[in-house]
């Protein structure tokens, strides 16, 4: 059974850029969720999807943005990127019915 | 607003002795508790939760104790072990299945 895997590990953009992170569910798994860890912080819950909607957002603004694929692999992707997104990018696995989440590793994100 | 609150960053025990972990919530409405271990370079990994129709939940050498009237849960690790040594994150269901994470406490289980 396969976890759950993020790409890239780390990335280094510059203010204003956009950046997209990709996550692979774990095995079976049909939502995925991203959240973003600030240093020093617990995780803040960025939004959710399901069968290819989102299915409930945190507060974070519009130009957080994400996509679920068929597969139920996710991309979240970050426009007009500012100094204050970097942070680790997390993403999670599970079953709509169930409540353990399963995380990825994390993409750590540097904004210059 | 901190929904959920862990007021101690950091934590060092003895190899053998008891790791106490504790966790405020300020949110009456949560009814759900989990903790989570995180290790270096790796992401948060579920521990244990527990019911706020229970007031202990136990797995091996975990156990999480609930006082709702006090909005107030702990993680009890006991004996504590070097592999412990971990951010340990309190987190409640919050739409739905997502959570809101606590600020983590980081252990440190001395050989």
């Amino acid at each position: 059974e396969t976890g759950v895997t993020q790409s890239p590990t780390h990335l280094i953009k510059t203010r204003g850029q956009q950046v997209t992170l990709r996550c692979s569910s774990q095995s079976g798994h049909n939502t995925v969720s991203w959240y973003q860890q600030a240093l020093g912080q617990g995780p803040q819950f960025i939004f959710q999807y399901y069968r290819e909607e989102e299915n409930g957002r945190g507060n974070f603004p519009p130009r957080f943005s994400g996509l679920q694929f068929p597969n139920y692999s996710s991309e979240l992707n970050v426009n007009a990127l500012e100094l204050d997104d970097s942070a680790l990018y997390l993403c999670a696995s599970s079953l709509v019915d169930q409540e353990t989440q399963y995380f990825g590793p994390g993409t750590r994100l540097l904004v210059l | 607003d901190q929904q959920v609150k862990q007021n101690s960053p950091s934590l060092s025990v003895q190899e053998g002795r008891i790791s106490i972990l504790n966790c405020d919530y300020t949110n009456s409405m949560f009814d759900y508790f989990l903790w989570y271990k995180k290790y270096p370079a790796e992401g948060p990994t579920f521990l244990i939760s527990i019911s706020s129709i229970k007031d202990k939940n136990e797995d091996g050498r975990f156990t999480v104790f609930l006082n709702k009237s006090a909005k107030h849960l702990s993680l009890h690790i006991v004996p504590s072990q070097p592999g412990d040594s971990a951010v340990y994150f309190c987190a409640a269901p919050i739409y739905g299945q997502n959570f809101v994470f606590g600020p983590g406490t980081r252990l440190s289980v001395l050989p």
